[in-house]
């Protein structure tokens, strides 16, 4: 059974950086690209981030390039996304999800999803 | 950026009853290499996380009932949902996987009459 479940989220002030994490089983977790997708409080959703399987390429919305680092480990079957010189428009749960397509370079759709971890941003 | 556009923002319907929600995108989503339209459609319950419908613009994902089915090509594509069930009250969002960013249209409510 695939299971993501992420963790790390808080409350953190303006300016300040989080660390979050995912935590995946049940898949072969280096042959799957792996995605960030955020969604502010009463809001839609946003794709963040993604990466390739070998972790060789990354991609970044505009609002968050040059501020996140998408990165995994997948000796640990572990995303993560490195949140810098936060802004009060970053409060949002974050999913992590992964693509459905084995194998893909490139970022496409979520078939499974964790439950979120909520990042706040505040003074 | 490829902009999607949802329609209508929300929409109440009767129990049984059809649903149509419209997406609309700014630029083509179809690969002419491959032919396929690169367009994903999700259903979030409150206090969930989404859960894909459709992939690929009409194929259902493993379980989902038949009784939802997307339909388009291009720019223009829709999620049917041909009898509604009180489960089914939800937001639905499109996505485009064309290109990076990948965008999510901002969302159709739908709830029951």
């Amino acid at each position: 059974e695939v299971q993501l479940l992420e963790s790390g989220g808080g409350l953190v002030q303006p300016g300040g950086s989080l660390r979050l994490s995912c935590a995946a089983s049940g898949f072969t977790f280096s042959s799957y690209v792996m995605s960030w997708v955020r969604q502010a409080p009463g809001k839609g959703l946003e794709w963040v981030s993604g990466i390739s399987g070998s972790g060789g390429s990354t991609y970044y919305a505009g609002s968050v390039k040059g501020r996140f680092t998408i990165s995994r480990d997948n000796s640990k079957n572990t995303l993560y996304l490195q949140m810098n010189s936060l802004r009060v428009e970053d409060t949002a749960v974050y999913y992590c999800a992964k693509d459905p397509q084995e194998g893909a370079v490139t970022p496409k759709a979520g078939d499974y999803w964790g439950q979120g971890t909520l990042v706040t941003v505040s003074s | 950026d490829i902009v999607m556009a949802q329609s209508p923002d929300s929409l109440a319907v009767s129990l049984g009853e059809g649903a149509t929600i419209n997406c609309k995108s700014s630029r083509s989503l179809l690969y002419s290499s491959n032919n396929k339209n690169y367009l994903a459609w999700y259903q979030q319950k409150p206090g969930q996380p989404p859960k894909l419908l459709i992939y690929w613009a009409s194929a259902r994902e493993f379980g989902v009932p038949d009784r939802f089915s997307g339909s388009g090509s291009g720019t223009d594509f829709a999620l049917t949902i041909s009898s509604l069930q009180a489960e089914d009250v939800a937001v639905y969002y499109c996505q485009q996987y064309y290109s990076t960013p990948l965008t999510f249209g901002g969302g159709t409510k739908v709830e029951i009459k």
